[in-house]
């Protein structure tokens, strides 16, 4: 069905929480992304995975890590999670050399 | 280090008028260029994506982009807006070997709105 679904959509976490976003695809992409969107920012690039535990920091890796187990699931986890993670994340997939990205709806993250 | 500009963060258009999103970017070396549009409460969906060689692009819903490398410019068109076309726009230049990677560097978005 080509689809990237998140889960949860939103979330209200206090600071100092664990957080975890997780990502599914349908579409059997070999690389999938976590980027997170502020205003006035556009998109920034969290994480990428190039296939199962094969995992690489993006532009923004620090206060986060993923977890990929399994081809279609690519988890972002916050341990401790802080209040400048406020933020919309948004997880992508993609095959391998190709550059057109599937996005998710977004994850929207508040921490208080 | 490679960079997007998009030097308008708001355009308000009419119905029917025409549009036109302006794109910078700073790379070293053939960029490949894209333009992605989110729709309200929606991820990003890709419009249109440049592979060196024709410089004019089209794309879906009647936009399309020139690349102009003498600008450093990615701007993108549409000849008639419709109110569906109300969203936010982004562009992106990929990063990596041969420009095939899903390292995308975004600017930082245009909202457009559309007015009756």
């Amino acid at each position: 069905d080509m689809k990237v679904t998140q889960m949860p959509r939103y979330l209200i976490k206090r600071m100092g929480e664990n957080v975890l976003l997780e990502c599914g695809q349908d579409m059997s992409h070999e690389t999938m992304y976590w980027y997170r969107q502020d205003p006035g920012l556009g998109l920034q690039l969290i994480y990428i995975s190039y296939d199962v535990d094969s995992n690489s920091e993006g532009d923004i890796p620090k206060g986060y890590r993923v977890s990929r187990k399994k081809r279609e699931h690519f988890s972002l986890i916050l341990d401790s999670a802080k209040t400048n993670q406020t933020s919309v994340y948004f997880c992508a997939s993609s095959f391998l050399e190709r550059n057109t990205l599937y996005f998710g709806e977004g994850s929207r993250l508040i921490v208080v | 280090a490679q960079s997007v500009t998009q030097p308008d963060a708001r355009v308000t258009v009419s119905e029917g008028a025409s549009l036109q999103l302006r794109c910078k970017y700073s790379y070293f070396g053939t960029p490949y260029l894209f333009w992605y549009v989110q729709y309200p409460r929606q991820g990003l969906q890709l419009l249109l994506k440049y592979y060196p060689g024709d410089p004019v692009v089209q794309g879906v819903n009647g936009f399309e982009a020139e690349f102009s490398k003498s600008n450093s410019s990615f701007h993108l068109r549409k000849a008639s807006v419709h109110w569906s076309d109300w969203a936010v726009y982004f562009c992106a230049v990929s990063r990596g070997t041969g420009g095939l990677s899903g390292k995308l560097t975004f600017g930082e978005g245009t909202q457009v709105t559309v007015i009756s």
